[in-house]
């Protein structure tokens, strides 16, 4: 299968820090990348499509001022948390889908971010 | 709107028990359904998958799914869990042709030797 990974899988930072999360396809072009956050005993809510190539997509509720996304390349998001505060530690997950495989996503192996 | 309903949150079996981890959906069109497992600190594997053909999938690791159409199901089962099958399961869906999920609040699976 296709392999997904994000880069850090772990980061503590203090309140009032940004933080940059990558996501990379390392084996498939991805046009579509998709950022999801999962909190403690919950279930993956979605954040944003990225788009390479143009603006990110937000869901509703989502600070899109507050989660920078980027789509640098055809294998590469970043999502970077500005201004983080404790309520923004989560675990954020990436997901990109293949081509050719019926749109199944690929998921990243998750990014653990705790804010102090 | 798509929705999926995960109607247990937490199971407890012992090893060598039959599992059925249910999974309904809301949708008025044609779905592809998924589930997905998550084992402790690790990432979402994909289990199974169901697209079209044989409402009975088979996945890894013995796991089986049954697409109910009339139901709005797509119930995963196992005939005989093992220590090693405790995880989180998500069952998810979206709409063929697009890549954006919708997943269930997730089940969490205990199984005790």
């Amino acid at each position: 299968g296709a392999v997904v990974s994000q880069h850090p899988s772990r980061v503590i930072c203090k309140s009032g820090t940004s933080v940059k999360i990558e996501c990379r396809s390392l084996d498939f072009q991805a046009t579509t990348m998709f950022w999801y956050r999962q909190f403690p005993k919950q279930s993956l809510m979605l954040m944003a499509t990225s788009n390479e190539g143009s603006k990110a997509t937000y869901e509703q509720g989502v600070e899109k001022d507050k989660f920078l996304i980027n789509h640098a390349s055809l294998t590469l998001s970043t999502l970077t948390v500005t201004s983080a505060h404790p309520e923004d530690s989560s675990f954020y997950i990436c997901s990109a889908p293949k081509a050719g495989s019926n749109n199944e996503q690929f998921f990243g192996p998750g990014t653990r971010l705790t804010v102090l | 709107a798509q929705s999926v309903s995960q109607h247990n949150h937490h199971v407890i079996l012992s090893e060598a028990a039959s599992l059925e981890l249910g999974c309904n959906y809301s949708y008025g069109g044609t779905v592809n359904l998924f589930w997905y497992v998550q084992y402790p600190g690790q990432h979402l594997q994909l289990l199974l998958k169901y697209f079209s053909g044989d409402p009975l999938v088979k996945g890894i690791k013995g796991f089986e799914a049954e697409f109910i159409k009339s139901k709005f199901s797509f119930n995963l089962r196992k005939p005989s869990v093992q220590w090693s099958d405790t995880a989180e399961y998500f069952c998810a869906v979206n709409a063929p042709g697009y890549s954006t999920l919708t997943f269930g609040k997730g089940t969490m699976l205990l199984v005790s030797p």
